[in-house]
């Protein structure tokens, strides 16, 4: 398995500001994944993060609200961009750290006043 | 389009009752691959599961055990004896299979699973 670490775990944010959420990996890994679960909500893909390449985005998530880098295969961020409340939500990191088997950092809770 | 279905929005037992939890899954395509997460409060994402479509085995590891069928397109969760430790929200989650790897995956909306001492 891969061990994942995300910073920082938690934050309160005022509107309009935004934050840069990071994932690290203890392996190289060819595919990281960004998922947002809002409050009592299930976990929806906001984008996968390739080394070398864009990051594709899923329906309804832009690339000016939800940049993405990923310099190296073991690191990656994820900004939030000009926050509302609606962005209140966990943030999670993901790794395909085989062909098969996919794990998940311990997210990271946005608050957004 | 792939589809998770999670039914069961919240279920309550009390310690050591067996209890099982649906997953029905939609997919046009021929291969693809199935997992079980667990969310305690904590938050963080537990890997439980992962069964390729190919393999229609059910598959016991302690008190868990997992009912794949495809004439169904179900992939039922069973917890055996139940403990406190299992209150949770267990997600099931459905992917792809891209050259025999797995991509994004598609998650079901959850089942709260609430164990009473």
């Amino acid at each position: 398995s891969a061990v994942i670490s995300q910073k920082p775990s938690r934050d309160i944010c005022q509107r309009g500001t935004s934050l840069t959420i990071q994932c690290q990996v203890d392996s190289q890994v060819t595919m990281m994944f960004w998922y947002r679960q809002q409050p009592g909500q299930s976990l929806t893909l906001i984008a996968t993060a390739n080394q070398g390449s864009e990051a594709t985005y899923e329906s309804g998530f832009v690339i000016d609200k939800f940049p993405i880098s990923r310099p190296n295969l073991t690191f990656s961020t994820l900004t939030v961009s000009n926050m509302s409340p609606e962005d209140s939500s966990i943030y999670l990191c993901s790794v395909r750290a085989s062909s098969y088997e996919q794990y998940f950092g311990p997210g990271t809770r946005l608050t957004v006043t | 389009a792939q589809k998770v279905t999670q039914a069961q929005t919240e279920i309550s037992v009390v310690e050591k009752e067996d209890v099982t939890l649906d997953c029905v899954y939609e997919t046009r395509d021929t291969t693809y691959y199935l997992f079980w997460y667990k969310q305690p409060p904590s938050g963080e994402l537990v890997f439980l599961i992962r069964r390729n479509s190919f393999d229609e085995q059910n598959e016991i590891s302690g008190r868990y055990s997992w009912n794949f069928q495809k004439s169904t397109s179900s992939f039922n969760f069973t917890i055996t004896a139940s403990q406190v430790v299992d209150s949770a929200v267990y997600f099931c989650a459905l992917s792809k299979n891209y050259g025999g790897a797995t991509n994004k995956l598609i998650f079901g909306t959850g089942t709260l699973l609430a164990v009473q001492p």
